[in-house]
């Protein structure tokens, strides 16, 4: 049973171009969680998703940052003209039910030229 | 809003030494408790958690217990090896606009020497 895939392991951008963020949850997680650690800070919750459904983005900024889950396919998180304090590490989480243990995947580390 | 506090590191042991990384929380409600653990290059694992006052979470010889009246959640082990060198993260959860999404501490590195 595979586990969390995320994809690009390392995104490098140049400022103004967008990053896009792939995650796989496990087989049968409908729900995924995106969180950010910036360089000598914790992880900070974004948005938490379901299928389909925005449930929670209290932790996204509100302009160029968006996320959607579709039916098929994996999560996205996207980042619209990148600033040089996109650059961070981007972590997806999945669970098989709301409340059940968040599943991490190993990141994306993007850095913004 | 919840927050949490964990020791600032590096922490630096030899093999065999007793660990101790101190965590404290400020949250509304009752909310769950964790302890995750990053190696080099991987995701966050889930360690151990406890989800009210006075439980005991253990795993690999890892152990903390929710302390209610003190809002902390240790990290102890008795004993370190070389393959405990890792970050380790306290959290916390508690429904909040309508997840349960995680609040993280920044995080500890730990390195064990032989």
């Amino acid at each position: 049973n595979a586990g969390v895939m995320q994809n690009p392991r390392h995104l490098v951008r140049r400022r103004g171009q967008e990053a896009r963020l792939r995650c796989s949850p496990m087989k049968g997680h409908s729900h995924v969680y995106w969180y950010r650690q910036l360089p000598e800070e914790g992880l900070k919750f974004m948005v938490y998703l379901q299928k389909e459904n925005i449930i929670d983005e209290s932790g996204m900024p509100k302009e160029r940052f968006s996320a959607e889950f579709p039916k098929e396919g994996p999560s996205i998180l996207r980042i619209q003209q990148v600033v040089r304090g996109d650059s961070a590490a981007y972590f997806c989480a999945s669970s098989p039910n709301r409340g059940g243990e968040q599943f991490f995947g190993p990141g994306t580390r993007l850095t913004v030229l | 809003g919840n927050s949490v506090t964990q020791m600032e590191g590096p922490v630096t042991l030899s093999e065999e030494a007793f660990l101790t990384i101190n965590c404290t929380y400020t949250a509304t409600g009752y909310p769950s408790l964790f302890w995750y653990v990053q190696y080099p290059g991987e995701g966050l694992q889930l360690l151990l958690k406890a989800t009210k006052a006075d439980d005991k979470g253990s795993n690999k010889g890892f152990e903390a217990t929710y302390r209610k009246e003190t809002t902390s959640f240790h990290l102890e082990k008795g004993s370190v090896q070389v393959s405990d060198s890792a970050v380790y993260f306290c959290a916390l959860s508690g429904t909040q606009g309508g997840s349960e999404k995680l609040v993280f501490g920044k995080g500890t590195k730990l390195t064990v020497n032989p």
